[in-house]
């Protein structure tokens, strides 16, 4: 069975610093993952995923994302965070082959002026 | 750009109502879902479907139920409403790739109480 893990319920950082939302992820197969963001009365939106090639994968409004198969982690990273990052961040999984997406639980991200 | 609209973003039910909560997207997607997000637990799948008429269970299907008739439309049916299906009730849709890459978008939400 697959599943993710999102260790922190919620991640302070001031603007302007680096800022880290981190995810683990345990499958059988390949790994498959994702990134989303929700901002407040909002569906969600994609921000980036992982499928095959480069680790470090690039995505919308300046996160990144590093798959390490080593520590099965899918960390979301961004340089220097804005106010605006401020929202509700989901990790999801789908192991390798036709099946769904595994969601965890969520990490809210607050970004301090 | 991918949309994804649900009929309601706010629905306030009673007990034992019927209720019906429609999606349609507008990009000619093979898989739909329904999930529903409550605080602390993420998002459970409750139903999916990779094509029309065919509908699979999710992780909680209990108390649900779904119709999908034509290709755009995928529509969530709660047949006697209760207090524990209060929640935020999320859409998404997505291609069927044979790279089985698909990303799912996601509709705005909509948030029922029931009462």
């Amino acid at each position: 069975a697959q599943s993710v893990a999102q260790p922190e319920d919620q991640v302070n950082v001031a603007e302007g610093n680096p800022l880290t939302v981190k995810c683990t992820y345990s499958v059988s197969g390949n790994p498959y993952l994702f990134w989303y963001v929700q901002y407040p009365n909002r569906g969600l939106q994609f921000l980036l995923k992982y499928i095959t090639g480069d680790n470090l994968v690039k995505g919308s409004y300046g996160f990144e994302a590093e798959f390490n198969k080593s520590q099965t982690s899918f960390h979301l990273k961004k340089p220097s965070a804005l106010v605006s990052d401020s929202a509700l961040y989901f990790c999801a999984v789908r192991e390798g082959g036709y099946s769904t997406l595994t969601f965890g639980k969520g990490t809210m991200l607050l970004v301090s002026p | 750009d991918v949309k994804v609209t649900q009929s309601s973003r706010y629905l306030v039910k009673r007990t034992g109502e019927k209720v019906f909560l429609e999606c349609v997207q507008d990009m000619d997607h093979e898989n739909m879902f329904w999930y529903r997000q409550d605080p602390g637990l993420g998002l459970r799948l409750i139903y999916f479907s990779y094509d029309v008429k065919m509908k699979e269970k999710g992780d909680i299907p209990e108390g649900y139920s779904v119709s999908r008739e034509k290709k755009e439309r995928f529509s969530l049916i709660l047949e006697s409403a209760s207090t524990n299906q209060t929640s935020m009730y999320l859409c998404a849709s997505s291609l069927y790739g044979t790279g089985r890459q698909e990303t799912q978008y996601f509709g705005p939400g909509t948030r029922l109480l029931v009462l």
